[in-house]
């Protein structure tokens, strides 16, 4: 059982390239999401889905785009890279919006320069 | 809008103390709670996850509890460690709605 798996685990980009962090459950689970933390600030929600096909915003959704083709797999893009945007990025999952706790993935480690 | 604090922010003991950590939230029709630990440069583990109908959960030398009348909820931590040493964030979860997260307590066990 593998879990929630995020690849990369680290990455550099030059600003202005786009990217794409991949997120994969195998647990079935119905409700994935995007956090950002940062020194001072927590974790941060960028975008969830509550299921394949719907997708909705959180906390710092800009600059982010999401798709959710298939329950298996939600990846977060990265439209155009920004300095403000190195962080470290986790997936998270959880049977549904309204119930059971969190599964995280070990993160990627991304740095814009 | 639930926000979540916890206290201490950081907290040095030495080996051997039982210690609690303590998590506090202002919108008390929670769902359930969580506790996580996160070591340095890794990703958040799952601790504890206390339903809203439960007053407690215990695994291993961790109990967590839930007041939710007074919207705080402690982890307790027996017998502590140097293996120990980590942040430990609290989250809160309304029904319908996305866990909200504690800034974490960064707990070291000194030997």
């Amino acid at each position: 059982n593998a879990g929630v798996t995020q690849t990369p685990k680290f990455q550099v980009l030059k600003t202005g390239q786009s990217m794409t962090l991949q997120c994969a459950q195998d647990m079935n689970h119905e409700y994935m999401s995007w956090y950002r933390q940062d020194p001072g600030m927590g974790l941060r929600l960028i975008h969830y889905s509550v299921g394949a096909g719907i997708t909705d915003q959180g906390e710092v959704p800009n600059g982010y785009n999401v798709s959710r083709s298939t329950t298996e797999d939600f990846p977060l893009r990265l439209l155009s890279a920004a300095p403000s945007q190195t962080s470290v990025y986790f997936c998270a999952s959880s049977y549904s919006f309204g119930g059971g706790g969190y599964t995280f993935g070990s993160g990627t480690r991304l740095t814009v320069v | 809008k639930q926000e979540v604090t916890q206290i201490p922010a950081a907290l040095s003991v030495p080996e051997g103390e039982n210690l609690v950590l303590n998590c506090s939230f202002t919108d008390s029709a929670i769902y359930n709670l969580q506790w996580f630990r996160q070591d340095p440069g890794k990703g958040l583990t799952s601790l504890l996850l206390i339903q809203s109908s439960q007053r407690e959960q215990t695994s291993g030398r961790l109990n967590a509890s839930l007041d939710k009348s007074s919207g705080r909820s402690t982890l307790y931590i027996a017998a502590s460690q140097p293996g120990d040493s980590a942040t430990y964030l609290c989250a809160v979860r309304n029904y319908g709605q996305n866990f909200v997260f504690g800034p974490g307590t960064r707990l070291s066990v000194l030997p």
